[in-house]
């Protein structure tokens, strides 16, 4: 089984520009989390769609959205870049029905660096 | 909410020691703990999970232990390798939220 895929692996991007970045979760999978990951604030929930609904968001700005479609793939998007946003960006799937009581499945990340 | 703390943050032993990471958890309602392996350029790998109704469980060299009363579990690692040098993190969830630990990095010198 193929696992989680996030694309790009690396982005550079200037600040007040936006973003998107890409996940495709493992097959079956349900729900899709992102987070922000830092050197100084570890592992930060951003928000995680089940179903092409969000089911939780955690304390980001409104600059920080997503979706998710049909087929489970979901993205995020992060719009006026701020350098502080510089992070690896972390894409998890699981099976989802059971809550967040069920294991996460990580992508190798989107390492994010702005300018 | 859910608030997890974890210790120590940076773990050094030698090959073939064993080592111990411990994590508390504030809320008596979180049923699920899974501790995750994040290796250099790579995202976190599940490596072991405990549910609120087993008080151990063990996967060869790891193991994890779970404490409700006290509101704490540890992961434990028999004779560690230089493979097993990552960042650990312990995760604490209920059906609506989960938290992460803030991370230890291991490092097994050989």
């Amino acid at each position: 089984k193929a696992g989680v895929t996030q694309t790009p692996r690396y982005l550079i991007k200037t600040r007040g520009q936006q973003v998107t970045l890409s996940c495709s979760p493992i097959s079956g999978h349900r729900s899709v989390s992102w987070y922000q990951q830092t050197p100084g604030q570890g592992l930060q929930f951003l928000f995680e769609y089940f179903s092409e609904t969000q089911r939780n968001k955690g304390n980001f700005p409104g600059r920080f959205s997503g979706r998710q479609f049909s087929n489970s793939r979901s993205e995020m998007n992060v719009s006026t870049l701020e350098l502080g946003d510089s992070a690896l960006y972390l894409c998890a799937s699981s099976l989802g029905t059971g809550g967040y009581n069920s294991p996460l499945h990580f992508g190798n990340g989107t390492r994010l660096t702005v300018t | 909410g859910e608030n997890v703390e974890q210790h120590p943050s940076t773990l050094s032993v030698q090959e073939g020691d064993s080592a111990v990471i411990k994590c508390t958890y504030s809320d008596s309602a979180s049923n699920y703990f899974p501790w995750y392996k994040q290796e250099l350029g790579k995202g976190p790998q599940l490596i072991i999970d405990i549910r609120s109704n087993v008080g151990e469980k063990k996967d060869q060299r790891i193991a994890v232990t779970l404490n409700k009363t006290a509101k704490h579990f540890s992961l434990h690692i028999t004779e560690t390798q230089p493979e097993d040098s990552a960042v650990y993190f312990c995760a604490a969830s209920m059906v609506n939220d989960m938290r992460f630990g803030a991370g230890t990095r291991l490092t097994v010198k050989p």
